[in-house]
């Protein structure tokens, strides 16, 4: 089956640092993303990982363990403007384009002053 | 604007009425997705087309729901004998897939918001 785990709420202070965790299980695998969804808008990309090992972009960082299927997004000097859901997503591979995306339910992110 | 537009933003109907939703993504992306999205959950995928060709289409969709995109630009959804569990966001998403980029972003729309009554 197909199953991808995000904590639903997480709270923290604007300037801290945030990790948001995301675990995985799925027939194939052909890269993880995450996304970015504030309330009412649509998702925007933030990061893909497809080899073991963390990418930075900025204040964001997402890291990528296939072996254990735990992927986690890191949040540093967070902003208000941060306050949003973050949503993982696996690029299943069930058939051959493998291009048929598993969106786990996302954890909405609230950044307190 | 360049981005991927959808058409109408909102609609509502009543059950059983057929409805259309159009999807026109950015000008040079050769891949198109649709997805359905409810409240409090991560967006659930429907169908995918890879310019004109419908490669792949969840299985777990109904066959009240068909995607079409003819020409290999816009794209169409329909869903015939609507329902109330059908009432969320459609969203529509495209990307490019070409050795010089990375085939990777999907761009987003701002969703057709259906509700059925």
């Amino acid at each position: 089956g197909q199953n991808i785990d995000q904590p639903t709420e997480m709270t923290a202070t604007e300037g801290a640092i945030v990790q948001i965790n995301c675990t995985y299980q799925t027939s194939g695998f052909n890269g993880l993303f995450w996304y970015q969804q504030h309330a009412g808008e649509a998702p925007t990309f933030l990061s893909y990982n497809v080899l073991d090992g963390l990418e930075e972009k900025g204040r964001f960082s997402s890291f990528l363990s296939r072996s254990k299927g735990y992927s986690y997004l890191l949040l540093k000097e967070l902003q208000m403007k941060d306050s949003a859901s973050y949503l993982c997503a696996v690029r299943d591979l069930w058939n051959n384009y493998g291009q048929n995306f598993v969106f786990g339910p996302g954890t909405r992110l609230s950044v307190l002053p | 604007d360049t981005g991927v537009s959808q058409d109408p933003r909102h609609k509502i109907t009543k059950r059983g009425q057929n409805v259309t939703f159009r999807c026109d993504p950015i000008s040079e992306h050769n891949r198109l997705y649709w997805y359905r999205q409810t409240l409090g959950q991560g967006p659930e995928f429907l169908t995918y087309f890879q310019n004109e060709a419908q490669l792949e289409k969840s299985r777990l969709l109904s066959d009240r729901f068909s995607a079409e995109r003819p020409k290999g630009s816009f794209s169409t959804l329909e869903i015939q004998r609507t329902e109330q569990g059908d009432s969320a966001m459609y969203l529509c998403a495209s990307t490019i897939a070409d050795i010089h980029y990375r085939p990777d972003e999907q761009f987003f729309g701002p969703g057709t918001r259906l509700t059925v009554l």
